[in-house]
């Protein structure tokens, strides 16, 4: 089990907004910076979201994040076809001294 | 451009050993931490280790210390995870990132741990 909690899966009609929560503790979410990665079919992880809401450049303002007290969210508004990937978290754990990613979500566009 | 580019990765017998190698351009290597990240076969993300801009600072998670070691040389820009005594369960995908935010990903390079 991973220290950081996602659903494993979500889903959504083109156009819709999707959310995908992470959720974790004190240690973790509550005291560090949250990222979040895309990781399309057969690629390598990307960068999506680093500071809790900051998009590198590039990445459509399509994708947002938050951050509230020991839960995160990622959030695709306008869902495209081309979104349907993996999604994972990650954080600095301050107890386990190491970084921690999420399960991952896959996200099917219907 | 950023680019990282993972090497070293093979099958090997339970209790090899194996050295990765990530050789980086595109950006300053000594300025900027370094980590490496694996993902097993179907499975989802998980961060091993990690070292400080200048190498003096390193970090592991638990299932690899005492087994794997990370190195830089950066008059070289290279990364390195050194990993004895594996496992089949270290069987995965390695990838190097930039930075402990991980920001800029390599290819990675399929480690097979297996007899």
């Amino acid at each position: 089990q991973s220290v950081l909690t996602q659903p494993p899966s979500a889903s959504g009609t083109p156009g819709q907004r999707v959310t995908i929560s992470c959720s974790g503790s004190s240690s973790n979410i509550g005291s560090n910076t949250v990222n979040w990665y895309q990781q399309l079919p057969g690629t390598a992880p990307k960068l999506l979201i680093y500071f809790n809401n900051q998009r590198p450049s590039g990445v459509p303002d399509r994708f947002s994040g938050s951050k509230s007290g020991t839960s995160a969210s990622l959030a695709i508004s306008g869902l495209q076809s081309e979104d349907e990937a993996d999604y994972y978290c990650a954080v600095w754990d301050d107890s386990l001294n190491e970084g921690v990613f999420g399960g991952g979500t896959k996200l099917t566009v219907l | 451009e950023v680019q990282l580019l993972e090497s070293g990765g093979g099958l090997v017998q339970p209790g090899g050993s194996l050295r990765l190698s990530c050789a980086a351009s595109g950006f300053t290597f000594s300025s900027y931490a370094m980590t490496w990240v694996r993902q097993a076969p179907g499975k989802g993300l998980e961060w091993v280790s990690a070292v400080s801009d200048s190498g003096g600072d390193t970090k592991y998670t638990d299932s690899v210390k005492g087994r794997f070691t990370i190195s830089r040389d950066n008059s070289k820009n290279t990364l390195y995870l050194q990993m004895n005594s594996l496992r089949a369960e270290d069987t995965a995908v390695y990838y190097c990132a930039r930075d402990y935010a991980c920001d800029s990903w390599g290819q990675g390079t399929l480690v097979t741990v297996s007899s």
